[in-house]
């Protein structure tokens, strides 16, 4: 199967910045997405990566490295509403032909005062 | 914006009954998804549609099956629930090929006693 790592939790400072890591195995692949979910409520699309490099959409970026198997999602600027799980999802070519993807199991990040 | 409808919050069902869960999105959208989401497990694949009357099975379809007779609408069935399908439920709608961008229903929290 297609093995998704990140953190479980994180905490950082309001006003700060976070790196989110995400690492991924690369036989496949095509593409990578990061999602927010706030508890109680359903994901919401962050920033979506094909190629190599960074990606950035106001406050949120997100990096790829396709060699490297890996991702990053930054925040910048935390707020407290930027407290939610942050889930990084991967789309794999199959063998047979279509598209999967595959969900890590989410970072749940922490914004203190 | 692109609204995805799950038709109950919150369902409370006991072992051994038929469940139903109603799934309905207003942007004609060919992509409809049903997840299941668990704590340590993050977002699993049950069964996908890419068009009407069509459907794929996906991560985790046993004791589950899916009817699309019309474009927006995919229901989720629960032959005989069990203890162990007590989850929330997570309806998605995309595009076609291409980028893939999910839209998430709002959940259902499933409770089978």
């Amino acid at each position: 199967g297609q093995n998704i790592d990140q953190p479980t939790e994180m905490t950082a400072t309001e006003g700060a910045i976070v790196q989110i890591n995400c690492t991924y195995q690369t036989s496949g692949f095509n593409g990578l997405f990061w999602y927010q979910q706030h508890a109680g409520e359903a994901p919401t699309f962050l920033s979506y990566n094909v190629l190599d490099g960074l990606e950035e959409k106001g406050r949120f970026s997100s990096f790829l490295s396709r060699s490297k198997g890996y991702s990053y999602l930054l925040l910048k600027e935390l707020q407290m509403k930027d407290s939610a799980s942050y889930l990084c999802a991967v789309r794999y070519i199959l063998t047979g032909g279509g598209n999967k993807l595959t969900f890590g199991t989410g970072t749940q990040l922490k914004v203190e005062l | 914006d692109v609204k995805v409808t799950q038709s109950s919050r919150y369902l409370v069902k006991r072992t051994g009954e038929k469940v139903f869960l109603e799934c309905v999105q207003d942007m004609d959208h060919e992509n409809m998804f049903w997840y299941r989401q668990d704590p340590g497990l993050g977002l699993r694949l049950i069964y996908f549609s890419y068009d009407v009357k069509m459907k794929e099975k996906g991560d985790i379809p046993e004791g589950y099956s899916v009817s699309r007779e019309k474009k927006e609408r995919f229901s989720l069935i629960l032959e005989s629930a069990s203890t162990n399908q007590t989850s929330m439920y997570l309806c998605a709608s995309s595009f076609g090929l291409g980028r893939e961008k999910l839209f998430f229903g709002s959940g259902t929290q499933l409770s089978v006693l």
